[in-house]
C-alpha cells in the first residue's frame, strides 16, 4: 500500500508530555496538510506545506504546536505541554502539485492526554 | 470558501442507490464540489469532484444542477461497507485546503 502512512496510531501521555507524531506522504505528492478531528465534528485545518515551506497556519495552531517538513518528504507534528484538550485525532493528507488535485489522508494518530 | 448544507443522517437499504443530497447556494462559478467519506477509525477518503458537469467514476457519480446551487452524490448500488460520514466541501479552484463541516451519517442497512 503507497498511500499515507502516520506513525503512531495511538498516543496516550499524561498533561504536560510533549509528543511528536510523523506522516509519510504519497511519493510524488508535495503538497502535506494537517488536520485535528474531535469526536462528532468534521476535520479541521491546522497547516499546510507545499516542499519544505509552510505556506499557511491555523489559529487553531497554539505556540505549543508546532511543524516541519525538513527535506520536503516526511513531516513531523510537535505538541509540547500537552493538555487534556489536545486529545483528538490527528490526520495527515498530501496530494500533487496540479490545480484541484484531490487530498489523500492517512488513517490518523489518536491522541490522549490524561 | 461557500457553506454546504447537508442532512445529518440518512438511511439506505443494501443493494439501493443510495443518495445523498448537497445544497451550496452560494457556490461561485470557480469553485468545485468535492466529496468524501469517512469510516468509523479511518481518515476521510476522497470519492469524486467536479464544476459544474456530471461526473462518474467506480465509486460513485455526481450530479451538479444546472444552477449549481446543489448537488447529489450516488452510490448505485449500496453495501454495508457505505455506511460512513459523507462530507460534501466546496473548494476554490486553485486553493489548498479543504474545509470540512459535519457531513452526513449514512447507514446502510440489511
Amino acid at each position: 500500500d503507497t498511500g499515507v502512512s502516520q506513525d503512531p496510531r495511538h498516543k496516550i501521555t499524561k498533561r504536560g508530555q510533549n509528543v511528536t507524531f510523523r506522516c509519510d506522504p504519497i511519493s510524488e505528492h508535495n503538497r502535506l496538510y494537517w488536520y485535528r478531528q474531535t469526536l462528532g465534528q468534521g476535520p479541521e485545518f491546522l497547516t499546510y506545506f507545499q516542499n519544505e515551506a509552510q505556506l499557511e497556519k491555523s489559529r487553531l495552531l497554539s505556540d505549543r504546536f508546532s511543524a516541519e517538513r525538513p527535506k520536503g518528504s516526511f513531516s513531523t507534528l510537535e505538541i509540547q505541554r500537552t493538555e487534556q484538550g489536545d486529545s483528538a485525532m490527528y490526520l495527515c493528507a498530501s496530494s500533487l502539485p496540479a490545480t484541484n488535485s484531490p487530498l489523500h489522508f492517512g488513517n490518523g494518530t489518536r491522541l490522549t492526554v490524561t | 470558501d461557500a457553506k454546504t448544507t447537508q442532512p445529518t443522517s440518512m438511511d439506505c437499504a443494501e443493494g439501493r442507490a443510495a443518495n445523498l443530497p448537497c445544497n451550496h447556494s452560494t457556490i461561485s462559478g470557480n469553485e468545485y464540489v468535492y466529496w468524501y467519506r469517512q469510516i468509523h477509525s479511518q481518515g476521510p477518503q476522497y470519492i469524486i469532484h467536479g464544476l459544474k458537469n456530471n461526473e462518474t467514476n467506480e465509486m460513485a457519480s455526481l450530479i451538479i444542477t444546472e444552477d449549481r446551487k446543489s448537488s447529489t452524490l450516488i452510490l448505485p448500488h449500496a453495501t454495508l461497507r457505505d455506511t460512513a460520514v459523507y462530507y460534501c466541501i466546496v473548494r476554490l479552484q486553485g486553493a489548498q485546503k479543504l474545509v470540512f463541516g459535519q457531513g452526513t451519517r449514512l447507514t446502510i442497512n440489511p
